[in-house]
């Protein structure tokens, strides 16, 4: 079975602190992408990063950094000093590819974890 | 760049009414995908289709229907509403092969009463 679990239904943080957001996978796939996505309260879905079962490297982008680790199954999400605006919920999703073929058309998110940031 | 547009934003039907929710994408994406999202569940997968005439079930397809006559449109049927329809539902494309991201639109808040 394919599965992701945030196990964090809520954050809540002042501004400046740094924050991580926990992302654990299920998937029986060898070959798998997985996102974050980012709900503000607009409600739109706007997405963050993916990465591939075949590249560990953990990424930077400004004050966002993922940490993918395939020995735990986990693809963790980092903001740092924390903003107001980065409040949001975020979602992991997963997506594989298995003997059937490509399933991409489908993601299997997570519930999601609402960040508060207060100024 | 319009993107994924999904119409209404906002609807309130009475059990038993229909409607259809409108979706159409402007970046020639293969495939289109309805999702709903409900408290605490993240986003399940109603109906898919991977190109114009092709369409399946995702996870919860049960009284819901779809059709893709074109590369740009993919509206989603609900035949008879029920309260346990009400849900915010997202409508996304996204170009095919493995690893593309899917674009989203800006959702439907639907409350059937």
């Amino acid at each position: 079975a394919q599965k992701v679990t945030q196990a964090q239904t809520e954050i809540s943080v002042v501004e400046k602190e740094d924050v991580t957001l926990d992302c654990v996978y299920e998937t029986r796939d060898t070959t798998y992408y997985l996102f974050w996505y980012k709900q503000p309260p607009s409600g739109e879905l706007v997405f963050l990063i993916r990465r591939n079962s075949f590249d560990e490297q953990n990424e930077i982008s400004g004050r966002y950094s993922w940490n993918f680790q395939k020995s735990t199954s986990s693809f963790n999400f980092t903001i740092t000093a924390s903003q107001v605006v980065d409040s949001a919920v975020y979602f992991c999703a997963l997506t594989t590819i298995s003997k059937g073929g490509d399933s991409s058309y489908k993601l299997i998110f997570g519930s999601g974890t609402r960040l508060l940031v207060r100024p | 760049n319009a993107g994924v547009t999904q119409t209404p934003k906002f609807q309130v039907l009475k059990t038993g009414q229909s409607m259809t929710l409108q979706c159409a994408q402007d970046m020639n994406h293969e495939y289109m995908s309805w999702y709903r999202q409900d408290p605490g569940m993240g986003l399940r997968l109603i109906h898919y289709s991977v190109g114009a005439g092709i369409t399946d079930q995702g996870e919860v397809p049960n009284g819901y229907n779809v059709s893709r006559s074109t590369t740009e449109d993919f509206p989603l049927r609900l035949l008879s509403a029920a309260p346990s329809q009400t849900s915010v539902y997202f409508c996304a494309s996204k170009k095919q092969g493995f690893g593309t991201e899917a674009f989203f639109g800006q959702g439907t808040r639907l409350t059937v009463v």
